[in-house]
């Protein structure tokens, strides 16, 4: 079965300064997705970035980009120069890219960052 | 132009009543999707539809009923709320994976369903 998992319940940074949002997976698919999403205290969900199994470079997104490990079952994300606005419950998630069940994701249990001034 | 919407935001209800919840795409997208995120903010597919057709069904209580009457809506019908069911339900949408490449799935706000 696949799995994520998130073990920062909570993350604080200084603005301005670079942060990992930690994320493992546990999947037995030869291929797959990982995603990234955020949650502001308003409630939507916003994609951040995405990183295939099969791509040999880790993904970047403007200030996002995905520390990707596959060896090691990990996608950690990375915020470069913190903004206040980055404070949010940040999520990782995984979804098999052949399974009959497409795009289904499969969510961690969240991680909450907090910018300080 | 809102991409993925949903309609009500806020839905206040009694126990053993029924209640829909609508949403819509204008994105062109193939698959949609309920997700349900509980009081400790877990996020769980509930159900995806592709073109109109049911593909996934995450062993859900048969009081859920999904209704697609076209590849942009997919609404959520719910019998007999239980106190359980109060939870935020999000409406998401994508492109199918081509070749080794998932889309991202775009969401639409989120519906807060409390049951009384």
């Amino acid at each position: 079965a696949q799995k994520i998992t998130q073990t920062q319940p909570g993350m604080f940074v200084q603005e301005k300064e670079a942060v990992t949002l930690d994320c493992t997976y546990d999947t037995s698919d030869p291929s797959y997705g990982l995603f990234w999403y955020k949650q502001p205290s308003s409630g939507e969900m916003i994609f951040l970035i995405y990183q295939g199994s099969y791509d040999q470079q880790n993904a970047t997104e403007g200030r996002y980009s995905l520390n990707f490990q596959k060896a090691r079952k990990s996608a950690n994300l990375v915020i470069s120069a913190s903004q206040l606005g980055d404070s949010a419950m940040y999520f990782c998630a995984m979804t098999p890219e052949f399974s009959s069940n497409t795009g289904k994701l499969i969510f961690g249990q969240g991680t909450t960052l907090q910018v300080k001034p | 132009d809102t991409a993925v919407s949903q309609t009500p935001k806020y839905l206040v209800t009694q126990m053993g009543n029924d209640k829909s919840i609508k949403c819509e795409q204008n994105l062109g997208h193939d698959t949609m999707y309920w997700y349900k995120q509980d009081s400790k903010k877990f996020l769980k597919i509930m159900f995806s539809y592709n073109n109109k057709e049911l593909i996934i069904n995450e062993t859900v209580p048969n009081r859920f009923s999904p209704k697609s009457p076209d590849k942009a809506h997919l609404n959520l019908h719910i019998n007999s709320l239980e106190l359980g069911d109060s939870a935020v339900y999000f409406c998401a949408s994508s492109t199918e994976p081509v070749g080794r490449r998932s889309y991202e799935q775009y969401f639409g706000p989120g519906t807060r369903l409390t049951v009384t």
